[in-house]
C-alpha cells in the first residue's frame, strides 16, 4: 500500500511564474491538507480539501489555490511566484472521520529565483 | 487562535541516554489532540506519538513517552535509550477535536543531535 505521494520532488521556478504541485493520498483517505514549510520553520497550514471543496484555509493569499479530484488526489497552484514562496510544500492525507492521524508525503521542494 | 511554542531550537543527547523535549501551547478549547512529529533529513514527517486531551494517562510508544500537563498547557516528549536514528527535527503539534476539519498547528521545531 503506497503512502502519500507527491510530485515533483524538486522544482525551480522564476519570479512571476506559476506552479502546480500534485499529491496522491494514502489509500482509503479522502481528505487532503497542504502545508508550507520554510527553511528552519515548522509547517504552516495552507488549506484542506474534502469532497472536492476547500473546507478550511490558513493565512495565505489568493495566489495559493487548490483542487481535489474525484479520486481524492489534489493539486496546489501558486500564481505570480515570489522569492518568499521558496519552501518545502507538504501534503498530508487523512480519513474524514479518523480524528487521529494525518499521513504526510515527502514534500516538494520549490525554489523561486 | 492556537499557538504552539518550542523553546529549544537544538538539543543533544548521548547515545543510550534520555532526553526531554519541551513544548507549550495556548488554546481556549478543552478538547484537542497533541502530537509529536519527527522529520529526519529525508523530509518525511513521521508521527511519533499522540495524546488526547481528555485522557489523563500519558501516552507511551516504546522508547517515547510524553508528560502531558493540561492545566499548565505543557506537552513534553521523553526519548529513552536514545539511538542514532533518533536524530531529526522534532515538531510539537496541536489539532482541535471539535468539528471535522483537521488543521494542525505546528511549533518551530527542536533539532535533536545524538552523539555516539
Amino acid at each position: 500500500d503506497a503512502g502519500v505521494t507527491q510530485s515533483p520532488t524538486h522544482l525551480i521556478k522564476t519570479r512571476g511564474q506559476q506552479v502546480t504541485l500534485r499529491c496522491s493520498p494514502k489509500s482509503g483517505h479522502d481528505t487532503v491538507s497542504w502545508y508550507q514549510q520554510a527553511l528552519g520553520q515548522g509547517p504552516q497550514f495552507i488549506f484542506q480539501y474534502y469532497e472536492e471543496e476547500e473546507r478550511q484555509r490558513g493565512n495565505f493569499p489568493d495566489r495559493f489555490s487548490g483542487h481535489q479530484f474525484p479520486n481524492y488526489s489534489s493539486e496546489l497552484n501558486v500564481n505570480a511566484l515570489l522569492l518568499g514562496d521558496s519552501a518545502l510544500y507538504l501534503c498530508a492525507s487523512s480519513a474524514r472521520y479518523n480524528t487521529y492521524e494525518q499521513y504526510f508525503g515527502p514534500g516538494t521542494r520549490l525554489t523561486v529565483t | 487562535a492556537q499557538t504552539v511554542t518550542q523553546s529549544q531550537p537544538e538539543m543533544s543527547v548521548q547515545e543510550a541516554e534520555t532526553v526531554t523535549l519541551s513544548c507549550t501551547y495556548d488554546t481556549s478549547e478543552s478538547d484537542y489532540y497533541l502530537f509529536w512529529y519527527k522529520q529526519p533529513p529525508s523530509r518525511q514527517m513521521i508521527l511519533v506519538i499522540r495524546q488526547e486531551a481528555y485522557k489523563q494517562q500519558n501516552a507511551t510508544e516504546n522508547r517515547f513517552s510524553v508528560n502531558f500537563q493540561k492545566a499548565a498547557k505543557s506537552f513534553s516528549l521523553k526519548i529513552s535509550d536514545s539511538q542514532l536514528g533518533d536524530a531529526a527535527m522534532y515538531f510539537c503539534a496541536y489539532r482541535s477535536a471539535t468539528g471535522g476539519y483537521q488543521k494542525v498547528t505546528f511549533g518551530t521545531g527542536t533539532k535533536l543531535q545524538v552523539i555516539p
